[in-house]
């Protein structure tokens, strides 16, 4: 079975900048949740998606959006990147159902200059 | 709302001894937990979960931990660390039920260092 795909893997922005991130589930899972790794705050919830529609959302600004297709892949948008932004972003495959842990994806390393 | 708290950010520790990494949460609902392995330029792999039952659980690579409802806690265990085990672990939770059953809460990580 194929793991999760992200990409690109690595990524260079500067300020002001828009970027899409992408994220491939396994084959049959319908739940793509994102996350953002950096050192000063860990990891932290973004949002999740199930079947195309945003289940949860975690507390970041509104230039922060992700939307899912109807094959599960699911794509994320910073709009207007400033230097926090820089970051590990994460993407986890579910099932859905409470309890599932999910697999990780290898993360986006995004550096925004 | 969860929290996590990973007593200890750093653990260094020599081959073949064992180890313990601390985590403890704080809910007002029932959650569910899990521990996370990361490698350096990876992703997260989930090392063990509990979700219910015994609250002693055996995850891959020889790690176990258990559940303590009364302390509120979730231990990490190995009796005998490798090279290989040097990463950072997370302890992670989530509701067992209702919105918030659909996200992960980390706590900061503990990089555990393994020496020869």
């Amino acid at each position: 079975k194929a793991g999760v795909t992200q990409t690109p893997r690595y990524l260079i922005k500067t300020r002001g900048q828009q970027v899409t991130l992408s994220c491939s589930p396994i084959s049959g899972h319908r739940s793509v949740s994102w996350y953002q790794q950096t050192p000063g705050q860990g990891l932290q919830f973004l949002f999740e998606y199930f079947s195309e529609t945003q289940r949860n959302k975690g507390n970041f600004p509104g230039r922060f959006s992700g939307r899912q297709f109807s094959n599960s892949r699911s794509e994320m948008n910073v709009s207007t990147l400033e230097l926090g932004d820089s970051a590990l972003y994460l993407c986890a495959s579910r099932g859905g159902l409470a309890g599932d842990s999910g697999y990780f994806g290898p993360g986006t390393r995004l550096t925004v200059l | 709302a969860q929290s996590v708290t990973q007593l200890d950010s750093q653990v260094p520790v020599f081959e073949e001894a064992p180890v313990e990494l601390r985590c403890n949460y704080s809910s007002s609902v029932s959650v569910y937990l899990f521990w996370y392995v990361q490698y350096p330029n990876q992703g997260l792999q989930l090392l063990l979960k509990y979700l219910s039952g015994s609250t002693l659980v055996k995850g891959i690579n020889g790690f176990e931990a258990e559940f303590n409802k009364s302390q509120t806690s979730f231990h990490l265990r190995k009796p005998s660390v490798h090279i290989s085990d040097t990463a950072e672990y997370f302890c992670a939770v989530s509701a067992a039920s209702g919105a918030g059953s659909y996200q992960l809460t980390f706590g900061k990580g503990t990089k555990l260092s393994v020496i020869p």
